[in-house]
């Protein structure tokens, strides 16, 4: 599976979008775009995936650039809720998933 | 209600006991998952099951043993507990084939003393 690159920490102030970045220049061309999150001592949360298109849901937006090196979580309005570690991920759709974690970027939304 | 349910919620146990961690799924997948996220946060898949028949074994140390009793349970058996076994482990469910989503029980924290 492709390697991801994020930030290790961001800040965004409550009410605002909080866009957060992910490389993932090794890519290869039928793996996924996976954003989990985990707010703090939860279980892991699916937010979004994609593979090309950019894509939306109740949660969040997920925008890909079109060479698919890198992609950008968009949470439109954040929410004091939102705080939590995002990790974003890359994986060949096939039988059962094996999630690879890396470290994530830790989100601070501020009051 | 819950879709994934783990027990216990909390483990304290001393070295060298066996232990289990039971994990149940009312979403009627085919998958199961335990991942292990230690003091450094970092989450690693163990094992899945599939049908009850074990489709991933990462490299785990044999003390682990998971059971699948049925396809609704994944069952986690820990033999002479070491200190380094002292985590959270997260039980998780999908259903393949080109299963997008997998969902994560509450996660149970082990410390060994």
């Amino acid at each position: 599976d492709a390697k991801t690159t994020q930030p290790p920490s961001m800040d965004c102030a409550e009410g605002r979008a909080a866009n957060l970045p992910c490389n993932h220049s090794t890519i290869s061309g039928n793996e996924y775009v996976y954003w989990y999150r985990q707010i703090h001592s939860q279980g892991p949360q699916y937010i979004i995936h994609g593979l090309k298109n950019n894509e939306t849901n109740e949660m969040a937006s997920l925008i890909i650039t079109e060479d698919r090196k890198s992609s950008t979580l968009i949470l439109p309005h954040a929410t004091l809720r939102d705080t939590a570690v995002y990790y974003c991920i890359v994986l060949i759709i096939q039988g059962a998933q094996k999630l690879v974690f890396g470290q994530g970027t830790r989100l601070t939304i501020n009051p | 209600d819950t879709a994934v349910s783990q027990t216990p919620k909390y483990l304290v146990t001393q070295m060298g006991n066996d232990k289990s961690i039971k994990c149940e799924q009312n979403l009627g997948h085919d998958t199961m998952y335990w991942y292990k996220q230690d003091s450094k946060k970092f989450l690693k898949i163990m094992f899945s099951y599939n049908n009850k028949e074990l489709i991933i074994n990462e490299t785990v140390p044999n003390r682990f043993s998971p059971k699948s009793p049925d396809k609704a349970h994944l069952n986690l058996h820990i033999n002479s507990l070491e200190l380094g076994d002292s985590a959270v482990y997260f039980c998780a469910s999908s259903q393949p084939p080109g299963a997008v989503t997998q969902y994560f029980g509450p996660g149970t924290r082990l410390l060994v003393l």
